[in-house]
């Protein structure tokens, strides 16, 4: 079956440093891939998508390449901020379809410091 | 433009009690997926309904079942309730294919 690994937090940074977040992925076929994010107390925010092989997501400042050669999906930001601090999920939905049923990794929390 | 809405934002009930948690959809959408999001863990989908029907489901046990009205929301159901089953419970909507939005779930916490 379907299955999401995301590297283990906390992670710690302080403001303006480098963002890295690793996420690799099982799959048959062609999945869609997502980064979700979660604030405190709130449901799950769509932060960026790429629906093929090379696509690059982005949005806010966060990217993430599709890379099918290393089934890889790997968050990053060139400078994060205090704001940013949340927890991150990434995720796979079957096929093309970017609304069936989502498949998570065990999200990676991030903590960023003045 | 209101998004996903869930109801209610949180509940206590104890063992061997049923629940009913509500969603509706944001505006436009026809597709609802709930999920179960145990404490420190990402979600875990349960199923999924679409013009009225489940069109797919997770590996939950039949405690769990859903439903979906004639104007798209949607409503959880769960039987004999287990502590195991306290979590954070989303609901997220999509259209035709589109990335799902999540609504801020329903905590519920069985004593």
């Amino acid at each position: 079956g379907n299955s999401v690994t995301q590297m283990e937090g906390p992670v710690t940074l302080s403001e303006e440093a480098f963002l890295t977040i690793n996420c690799t992925y099982t799959a048959t076929g062609y999945p869609s891939l997502f980064w979700y994010v979660q604030y405190p107390g709130e449901g799950l925010q769509l932060l960026l998508k790429a629906t093929k092989a090379d696509d690059k997501g982005s949005n806010k400042g966060f990217e993430a390449t599709y890379r099918k050669e290393t089934t890889s999906f790997h968050l990053e930001k060139g400078s994060v901020q205090v704001s940013d601090s949340a927890v991150y999920f990434c995720a796979l939905s079957d096929h093309d379809n970017a609304g069936n049923m989502l498949t998570f990794g065990g999200g990676t929390r991030l903590m960023v410091k003045p | 433009d209101a998004g996903v809405t869930q109801s209610p934002t949180h509940l206590i009930k104890t063992r061997g009690q049923q629940v009913t948690l509500r969603c509706s959809p944001k505006s436009g959408h026809d597709t609802v997926s709930w999920y179960q999001q145990a404490l420190g863990q990402g979600p875990q989908f349960i199923f999924q309904y679409y013009e009225e029907e489940e069109r797919q489901r997770g590996n939950f046990p039949d405690r769990f079942s859903g439903h979906q009205f004639p104007n798209y929301s949607s409503e959880l159901n769960v039987n004999a309730l287990l502590l195991g089953d306290s979590a954070l419970y989303l609901c997220a909507s999509s259209l035709s294919g589109q990335p799902q939005h999540f609504g801020d779930g329903t905590r519920l916490s069985i004593l």
